[in-house]
């Protein structure tokens, strides 16, 4: 089985200040992994994921992440977040064998102050 | 229309009740997904079709019924709730879950459901 945490269910920030959104996962198979983000009133939309390869993946509006296998962890990153950035934001797993079942954390609210 | 769409966007109803949740994806996906998000609790994956047939059922109650009679149509039909069925239902879809790759999967806007 898989569980994901997000250490924080909230993070305020001032624009153009930088952001670190924590993710860690357990699992005892080999994962995928993911981060989704659901602005208000909305579904979630892929931001990034890993499948394999370079263990940094960035996303086309300038959020990375980078897994840590040794740690466990998928935290995402931006140097300067907009006002736009503000939603929610959702890690998630899913084992590399059989059917896909996504496994979600928490999520964590990001707010972005002007 | 385009994605993946859901009706109703809201939905009240009593604990008799008997009301359905429509999803239709257009993206000409094999698989389409059922969840539930409820407040302050992670997101809840409760079916999985693939082809049609259904592949996973997460100890889901009887009071939620899906049914999938084609590949771009999902239904969840609902019966008999109670107030802690109160949620975000989401559904999704991707291209193929068995494939080992990694598919995406692409979310619907979800139907507000509230339970009296």
């Amino acid at each position: 089985a898989q569980s994901v945490t997000q250490l924080d269910s909230q993070v305020p920030v001032f624009e153009e200040a930088p952001v670190e959104l924590r993710c860690n996962y357990s699992s005892s198979v080999s994962v995928y992994l993911f981060w989704y983000v659901q602005y208000p009133n909305q579904g979630l939309q892929l931001l990034l994921k890993y499948l394999s390869g370079s263990t940094l993946v960035e996303s086309i509006n300038g959020f990375e992440a980078e897994f840590n296998k040794s740690q466990t962890s998928f935290h995402l990153r931006k140097p300067s977040v907009h006002i736009s950035d503000t939603a929610e934001y959702f890690c998630a797993v899913s084992p590399i064998q059989g059917a896909q079942k996504l496994v979600f954390g928490q999520g964590t609210r990001l707010t972005i102050n002007p | 229309e385009t994605g993946v769409t859901q009706t109703p966007r809201h939905l009240v109803m009593g604990m008799t009740n008997k009301k359905s949740l429509k999803c239709e994806q257009h993206l000409g996906h094999n698989a389409m997904y059922w969840y539930k998000q409820s407040a302050k609790k992670p997101l809840e994956l409760m079916f999985v079709y693939s082809l049609e047939e259904r592949v996973e059922n997460n100890s889901v109650p009887s009071r939620f019924s899906p049914e999938c009679p084609n590949s771009s149509h999902l239904f969840l039909h609902l019966h008999t709730l109670q107030p802690e069925d109160s949620a975000l239902y989401l559904c999704a879809s991707s291209q193929d879950p068995a494939s080992g790759r990694g598919d995406t999967q692409y979310f619907g806007p979800g139907t507000r459901l509230t339970v009296l």
